[in-house]
């Protein structure tokens, strides 16, 4: 099935660095989704972006919808120890009900 | 609320056996789904519902049954259990409307092991 390109595939930081990761998509979408997975446990819903160029913030973590609507990245400035898990993201079309999900980006930080 | 709950936790089956993973919600969504994930392969819709009595196929259906007789509950059924459906299964569910239109919420996963 189709998939998102999300990059890079994992990821070690020092707590404190600030991460960014991304997704790219040959497909354009009206939403873009993204998810924290930790070990165990189902996806959480991070940040929702619903048109191009719109930037959100979730406390340290700040999301993108590409202007082409082909790209989304995802920023966490000064991690922490619980950022740890793998960071999903998802696009969706308006009028349907489905989302295509990336292959995550593994973090790892590093007390 | 408990939100999406899903049982059983874990599961091990032998190859042709059958078997359905249940999952609840009690937030009245009227939409829920079915995922499947595999190491690299992020997340898989196989089934999903938008309501009582209505169900269609998400990208991997074969192998697999759904149905929704009410809002708070859509079991997915494996029919005859293959290895190549060993994976992790997640629930999710979801408003149709409202302000959390997009907020889509997961359980906790079956992990399920066919030998």
């Amino acid at each position: 099935g189709q998939q998102l390109n999300q990059s890079p595939q994992s990821m070690f930081i020092q707590e404190g660095e600030d991460v960014s990761m991304n997704c790219t998509s040959s497909s354009i979408f009206n939403t873009w989704l993204w998810y924290k997975q930790e070990p165990g446990e189902g996806p959480v819903l991070l940040i929702a972006l619903y048109k191009a160029g719109e930037l959100t913030s979730n406390g340290r973590l700040t999301a993108q919808f590409g202007i082409t609507r082909k790209d989304s990245f995802l920023n966490i400035s000064a991690s922490i120890p619980s950022d740890v898990g793998i960071y999903f993201c998802a696009q969706g079309a308006s009028g349907t009900y489905k989302y295509i999900f990336g292959t995550g980006t593994r973090l790892k930080v590093l007390a | 609320n408990a939100g999406v709950t899903q049982t059983p936790k874990f599961q091990v089956l032998k190859t042709g056996q059958s078997m359905t993973l249940q999952c609840a919600q009690d937030m009245n969504h009227e939409y829920m789904s079915w995922y499947r994930q595999d190491p690299g392969m992020g997340l898989r819709l196989i089934h999903y519902s938008v309501g009582a009595g209505i169900t269609d196929q998400g990208e991997v259906p074969n192998g697999y049954n759904v149905s929704r007789s009410t809002t708070e509950d859509f079991p997915l059924r494996l029919l005859s259990a293959a290895p190549s459906q060993t994976s992790v299964y997640f629930c999710a569910s979801r408003g149709i409307a409202g302000t959390s239109y997009n907020e889509q919420f997961f359980g906790p996963g079956t992990r399920l092991t066919v030998l």
